[in-house]
């Protein structure tokens, strides 16, 4: 089984600055079956990445995400206000079957 | 657009059955993965398990002894049931739509999801 460890628990930020975030799987998974979401308090996540690197439909150009292996990466390249959320990346598995979710990065408000 | 909607008791005494339903709307259930996700309280999410449209299905590991998720093509519902529940079963319970494409063994996300229902288990 594939865990999933972000990276950090939380970071500080203020609105302008760049986000970091970090997924690190416990054994190599496949950029095609990598997502990233983010939650918002009392709300559903929302899909923002998928395969790694492709933007769902509708996320603005200052997400992105990267990464290969064992290690993946969210970027926000300048935070606006309604970034500050929680954010959650997912990896599929095939074997076993699985869509397991790494713990969560907060991203607040410095 | 498709929707998803979460339906069931809020409250299950422990021990019991905790039942859930997830009606989509807008779409076909067929083609899809229709997961279920929870949240305890103040923590992360937690994939529960899925089954595709034709009736298979895949749980966590964790879970997988109390957990059966079952289809209803003809009311585009899917169904959670979760058994001998305890009070480290309190959570949000979301329903999503996953897609995986087989032939392309690409994974396109969870990119519908209901508005989550609270379930307490409490007597």
């Amino acid at each position: 089984e594939i865990v999933l460890t972000q990276s950090p628990g939380t970071l500080s930020l203020s609105p302008g600055e760049r986000a970091t975030l970090s997924c690190r799987a416990s054994q190599s998974v496949s950029s095609s079956y990598l997502a990233w979401y983010q939650q918002k308090p009392g709300q559903a996540p929302r899909l923002l990445i998928y395969g790694a690197s492709s933007r769902a439909t509708g996320i603005p150009d200052r997400f992105s995400g990267s990464g290969s292996g064992t290690d993946f990466t969210l970027t926000i390249s300048r935070l606006e206000p309604e970034d500050f959320a929680v954010y959650y990346c997912q990896q599929y598995g095939s074997s076993p079957p699985a869509l397991t979710f790494g713990g969560g990065t907060k991203v607040e408000i410095k | 657009q498709v929707q998803l909607q979460e339906s069931g008791p809020g409250l299950v005494k422990p021990s019991e059955t905790l039942s859930l339903t997830c009606t989509v709307s807008g779409g076909s259930i067929s083609s899809y993965y229709w997961s279920w996700i929870r949240q305890p309280p103040g923590k992360g999410l937690e994939w529960i398990g899925y089954i595709y449209y034709s009736g298979s299905t895949n749980y966590n590991p964790s879970l997988k002894s109390r957990v059966t998720i079952s289809v209803d093509t003809s009311k585009n519902q899917f169904s959670l049931k979760l058994s001998s529940v305890t009070a480290a079963d309190t959570a949000v319970y979301y329903c999503a739509r996953a897609y995986y494409d087989i032939l392309t063994d690409y994974y396109y996300g969870m990119d519908v999801w209901g508005q989550g229902t609270t379930v307490t288990v409490s007597s």
